[in-house]
């Protein structure tokens, strides 16, 4: 089945302590992306792939680091979580070039919270 | 400022009826737009696109007029069944590095 999986799917931390949320596509898509959603902003986009190796900024990537070493994942790294990076989080994947023009697939969320 | 606005958190409508969901648009460079449906503890899934070029673009029940003059969508649903009931986000196009805006959502809830 293609999908774009996630983990954790829930998660409390402290303030400060490193965390990874993961996640893998198996659609062999090239591009890649890590949106957050709050109540009333809707998704905005942290960082985005392009192809391995490739990353770039998007809307809000204060706070936050990825990394892309294969085609199929692409990790979101907070390496000092504060409480204002509460938010529920998803990735997606594209088969095309990242121009918007290509339906995005999403992962299930990730519903993260810092205190 | 929010480039795309969905200026309605929720709609209610009948089994049946029609669904209308509204976004409106800041930015005249916005070349294409889309629809996304989200259930619970789910992660949001593509329902239909509509370029700029259009003025509608349907696929089955589902239907988006684009107002360019206005700046102003609509995704009709016709008929509206329970398993329409959704978060239903609006998202653009952008102009600049072309990555996708996105409003922030109508939750729609379809009554029996």
């Amino acid at each position: 089945e293609a999908q774009v999986t996630q983990n954790p799917r829930y998660l409390i931390t402290v303030t400060g302590k490193k965390l990874t949320v993961t996640c893998s596509q198996n659609m062999n898509h090239e591009y890649m992306s890590w949106y957050r959603q709050d109540p009333g902003l809707g998704l905005r986009q942290i960082y985005y792939s392009m192809n391995v190796e490739v990353t770039d900024k998007g809307d809000v990537p204060e706070g936050y680091k990825v990394s892309r070493k294969e085609k199929r994942n692409f990790p979101l790294i907070l390496e000092s979580p504060s409480p204002n990076q509460t938010s529920l989080y998803f990735c997606a994947s594209s088969n095309g070039d990242g121009t918007g023009y290509d339906e995005q697939y999403f992962g299930p969320g990730t519903r993260l919270t810092v205190t | 400022d929010q480039q795309v606005k969905q200026n309605s958190p929720s709609l209610s409508v009948q089994e049946g009826r029609i669904s209308i969901l509204n976004c409106d648009y800041t930015n005249s460079m916005f070349d294409y737009f889309l629809w996304y449906k989200k259930y619970p503890a789910e992660g949001p899934t593509f329902l239909i696109s509509i370029s700029s070029i259009k003025d509608k673009n349907e696929d089955g029940r589902f239907t988006v007029f684009l107002n360019k003059s206005a700046k102003h969508l609509s995704l009709h649903i016709v008929p509206s069944q329970p398993g329409d009931s959704a978060v239903y986000f609006c998202a653009a196009r952008g102009d600049s590095n072309y990555q996708l805006i996105w409003g922030a959502g109508t939750k729609l809830i379809i009554k029996p």
